[in-house]
């Protein structure tokens, strides 16, 4: 089955720990993304990446890394969680290299940092 | 900068009511405009791509429209089923960011 998969699902932390959200596509996409979606605010884009080795920051970047070492995995690091990263956050890709064609999206992951 | 301005922020409709969801947005240069469906903890799911100012797409109760200034999603006799939150997002011209709207949560009552 074609997906986009994000683990954890949620997670509870603590501030100042060093997370990794992992996210994974089986459909060969080259586009991924990483979004926050907080009320109020809508679905924010974090980075997004071409490609393998090619990643740019989206909207809101700071306190967040990413990686494109495979066409198939794209993790969300979070080296210094604070509380205001408590979010839910969605992985998504897409078939071409660019932002122009409809993103397959993840199931969430839902972030609390006290 | 792009920016993405969805109305109204909330919708109630009786069943069999029509009406229609709001998208305008200011880019550079358009390359696209989506529209997604994301029902409550779960992922967006893709919807519609228009192009270009003139372009329709419907598919069952939903039809998208474009102008140079705006989207619209047209609901036709909604269904409770159609509750959700409604989306759009505009790809950036000169980069390859994507800006979505903050949604539209649309309440279909039986």
């Amino acid at each position: 089955e074609a997906q986009v998969t994000q683990n954890p699902r949620y997670l509870i932390t603590v501030t100042g720990k060093k997370l990794t959200v992992t996210c994974s596509q089986n459909m060969n996409h080259e586009y991924m993304s990483w979004y926050r979606q907080d009320p109020g605010l809508g679905l924010r884009q974090i980075y997004y990446s071409m490609n393998v080795e090619v990643t740019d920051k989206g909207d809101v970047p700071e306190g967040y890394k990413v990686s494109r070492k495979e066409k198939r995995n794209f993790p969300l690091i979070l080296e210094s969680p604070s509380p205001n990263q408590t979010s839910l956050y969605f992985c998504a890709s897409s078939h071409t290299s660019g932002s122009y064609n409809e993103q397959f999206f993840g199931p969430g992951t839902r972030l609390t940092v006290l | 900068e792009d920016q993405v301005t969805q109305s109204p922020e909330a919708l109630r409709l009786q069943e069999g009511e029509s009406s229609s969801l709001n998208c305008s947005y200011t880019v550079s240069g358009l390359r696209g405009l989506f529209w997604y469906r994301q029902d409550p903890g779960k992922g967006p799911e893709f919807l519609f791509t228009l192009y270009s100012a003139g372009e329709e797409k419907e598919k069952e109760r939903l039809k998208a429209t474009l102008t140079k200034k705006e989207s619209f999603l047209h609901i036709t006799a909604p269904k409770p089923e159609d509750s959700a939150t409604y989306l759009c997002a505009v790809p950036h011209f000169g980069n390859e960011k994507l800006t979505f709207g903050t949604g539209t949560r649309l309440t279909i009552i039986p």
